[in-house]
């Protein structure tokens, strides 16, 4: 496609359940990021990755956070046992990997935890 | 530890109004980025800036990196309701890929 592609664009659960987040890079972008943005706030870093590289997870909030990404494309954020503090709106970005790259981001998953 | 602070953190203003966001921190960076994000949708980047002191400009848009590379400004001639919108500034770090720290966010509101 396009441009970065996020699915679901909404998600309701649980307290207590697993969600699982997925994201769709521009084609031929090494770089994917994940973050995290409270209502009307700034970005939270969670996780990075570049290429074959180890993954950046020094933004994940807990162990209950992880994300892994498949052939080098599309990317899947899974959160455990859900809490009400993970609602959010959670936004994935892709770049062409160099540095002081312009960062092209999806439309982000809003997700909340009743 | 939100790294860069920004103010305010809502404005809301008339059409023709000048204004100026700011973009703070205690650290260096070897580069800052303005984005800007609209309800439902994820950041837009507007500039880049890398040299300390350097000024560059989107049509009313003119954007400022610091001398020291600390601090960042973007300030906004005659705002029209089409420049509503989140404004996000975000640092990047040299050897740190392009891993960037965002700022807190402005909340902009021009009405007519």
């Amino acid at each position: 496609g396009a441009g970065v592609s996020q699915s679901p664009s909404n998600k309701v659960t649980e307290k207590g359940k697993d969600v699982e987040l997925r994201c769709d890079p521009i084609s031929g972008h090494t770089a994917l990021y994940w973050y995290r943005q409270s209502l009307g706030q700034g970005l939270e870093f969670l996780i990075y990755f570049q290429g074959n590289s180890a993954p950046d997870k020094s933004g994940l909030p807990s162990d209950r956070f992880s994300a892994e990404r498949t052939g080098g494309s599309v990317s899947t954020l899974t959160i455990q046992r859900t809490q009400q503090e993970d609602s959010a709106v959670y936004l994935c970005a892709s770049s062409s990997g160099l540095a002081i790259e312009t960062q092209y981001f999806g439309p982000g998953t809003r997700l909340l935890v009743l | 530890t939100q790294l860069l602070e920004q103010s305010p953190q809502f404005l809301s203003i008339q059409e023709g109004e000048n204004l100026t966001v700011y973009c703070n921190s205690s650290s260096v960076f070897s580069s800052l980025q303005w984005y800007r994000q609209e309800p439902g949708e994820g950041p837009v980047l507007l500039v880049t800036v890398v040299t300390g002191g350097e000024v560059k400009k989107l049509k009313r848009l003119t954007f400022q990196f610091g001398d020291a590379r600390k601090d960042s400004s973007l300030h906004i001639t005659a705002a029209q309701p089409g420049d509503t919108g989140l404004y996000l500034c975000a640092g990047g770090k040299a050897g740190g890929g392009n891993k960037l720290t965002f700022g807190t966010g402005t909340q902009l509101k021009v009405e007519l």
